[in-house]
């Protein structure tokens, strides 16, 4: 089964600044038939459900700021948040949907400093 | 526009059975490229992916909960109901239901979300 491990656990960063969340995978999330790699980030804020940002590790799902981006490949991911906003203060989950059982990462909260 | 919303009993009592339903409107989930999926998340802690159904009533289960599970559908109703033997306060979780949809023959994550529902295990 693949394991999904984000670091850190918690970070805090000031408004305007830039933050960068990481995830690791057990396996390769890299399909070779189409190139593609099935990693998506989830923003959950307190009492909602997760909302999906990204999802093929770099693709932005519809509305969401381009300050929000993706990168990675393989079993490295990252999230990174050009520009902080207050509004961006929340647990974001990475999650591995290319084989089952599918899996989430533990979480990482960001806090505005 | 899809929407789904969770529904089931919010107390259930140690070694109970756990019925959950959700229903969803917007797809229809009766071909192979479409999903349901359950999420859990106890208070304060992760996401954790329960299980899913296909339109082609493919099911996959968690492997840790598996023994415990069973999910079905009935497209007529636009419903997937969770049923979870032998409750235990462990289970204590948000429980949420999502879609999730094939395109061009890739996988893409869940996309839509329910609510979610509290569901405590107490005596």
């Amino acid at each position: 089964d693949i394991v999904m491990t984000q670091s850190p656990d918690s970070l805090a960063v000031s408004l305007g600044e830039r933050a960068t969340i990481n995830c690791k995978s057990s396996q390769n999330l890299l399909y070779s038939y189409n190139n593609m790699n099935y990693l998506a980030w989830y923003q959950q804020k307190p009492g909602q459900p997760p909302k999906l940002l990204i999802y093929w590790a770099s693709i932005r799902d519809s509305g969401v700021p381009d300050r929000f981006s993706g990168s990675g490949s393989g079993t490295d991911f990252t999230l990174t948040i050009s520009s902080l906003q207050a509004e961006d203060a929340a647990v974001y989950y990475c999650h591995q949907y290319y084989t089952s059982p599918l899996a989430f990462g533990q979480g990482t909260r960001l806090e505005i400093e | 526009q899809i929407t789904l919303k969770e529904s089931g009993p919010t107390l259930v009592k140690p070694t109970q059975t756990l019925t959950l339903t959700c229903s969803f409107s917007g797809f229809s989930l009766n071909t192979s490229g479409v999903q349901v999926g359950w999420i859990r998340q106890p208070p304060g802690q992760a996401l954790e992916w329960v299980a899913f159904i296909s339109g082609n009533d493919d099911k996959h289960y968690g492997p840790s909960l598996r023994n415990r599970l069973a999910i079905t559908k009935d497209t007529l109703k636009n419903q997937v109901v969770l049923t979870m033997a032998n409750m235990d306060p462990v289970d204590t979780a948000t429980y949420y239901c999502a879609h999730r949809a094939q395109l061009s023959g890739d996988w893409y994550p869940f996309d839509y979300w329910g609510q979610g529902t509290l569901v405590t295990v107490s005596s």
